[in-house]
């Protein structure tokens, strides 16, 4: 079964709206998540790192209060759109940190995604 | 800037052959990970390679990794259409924060 999911799969938004993906770790407690965000055809680059119970950490040329990050609990992050616009239409994809399993630490998974489509 | 550099950049073969993609890193790495994308999908990890490892199998999957030169190398054998993916090298440094390699876009013609 999945280890960690992301809702919502995909959204649609106008320019100037706000959009909240949620990224849920199911099997073990995650101290850190992990952001990534996917242009089409692109690789995955590293947008921000989120730490339970303190600030997230932001990659080099991602605005921080453009994409606003939570890790309120040690099984949810999520990352807000603010204010989207086109350029930010995009495959955003989550990932837990290893430190919190004893097992399989070496594997690490990756949420299905959410695509996001900013008209 | 993305650390690793995949090459190719896009692989057309057909069923049965093999499929060798190359990624080079620059940093010194913990492991190197293998991972598979289908068009619009999730990320499925296929293999981890420490740093202290020449060689690994898996099924149909070898992976290579020489840090001298800091570069792997992932091999396909025999082909399948259902092979057909994009497939990304990621080298983990510290804390399971991976860096992505630009990915090389394998088609497997039946």
């Amino acid at each position: 079964g999945a280890v960690v999911s992301q809702h919502p799969s995909w959204v649609i938004c106008k320019s100037g709206t706000s959009v909240k993906i949620e990224c849920r770790s199911l099997d073990f407690q995650a101290t850190t998540m992990f952001w990534y965000r996917q242009f089409p055809k692109q690789s995955l680059m590293l947008m921000a790192t989120s730490n339970e119970g303190s600030k997230a950490t932001y990659e080099q040329g991602v605005e921080k209060d453009k994409f606003l990050i939570n890790h309120a609990s040690l099984t949810l992050s999520t990352l807000t759109v603010t204010s989207a616009h086109p350029e930010d239409s995009s495959f955003y994809i989550c990932s837990p940190g290893t430190s919190g399993r004893a097992i399989l630490a070496d594997t690490q998974y990756f949420g299905p995604g959410t695509r996001l489509t900013v008209l | 800037s993305q650390q690793g550099e995949e090459d190719p950049q896009a692989l057309s073969i057909q069923e049965g052959e093999n499929a060798t993609m190359n990624c080079s890193y620059k940093t010194s790495i913990n492991n190197l990970q293998w991972y598979r994308q289908n068009s619009g999908r999730g990320l499925v990890h296929l293999i981890l390679i420490r740093s202290n490892e020449r060689e690994k199998h898996s099924g149909r999957l070898r992976v290579t990794l020489d840090t001298s030169k800091k570069s792997s190398s992932l091999l396909i054998t025999a082909s399948r259409a259902a092979d057909t993916a994009s497939y990304f090298c990621a080298t983990e440094t510290s804390g399971s924060r991976l860096t992505f390699g630009e990915g090389t876009q394998l088609t497997v013609n039946p």
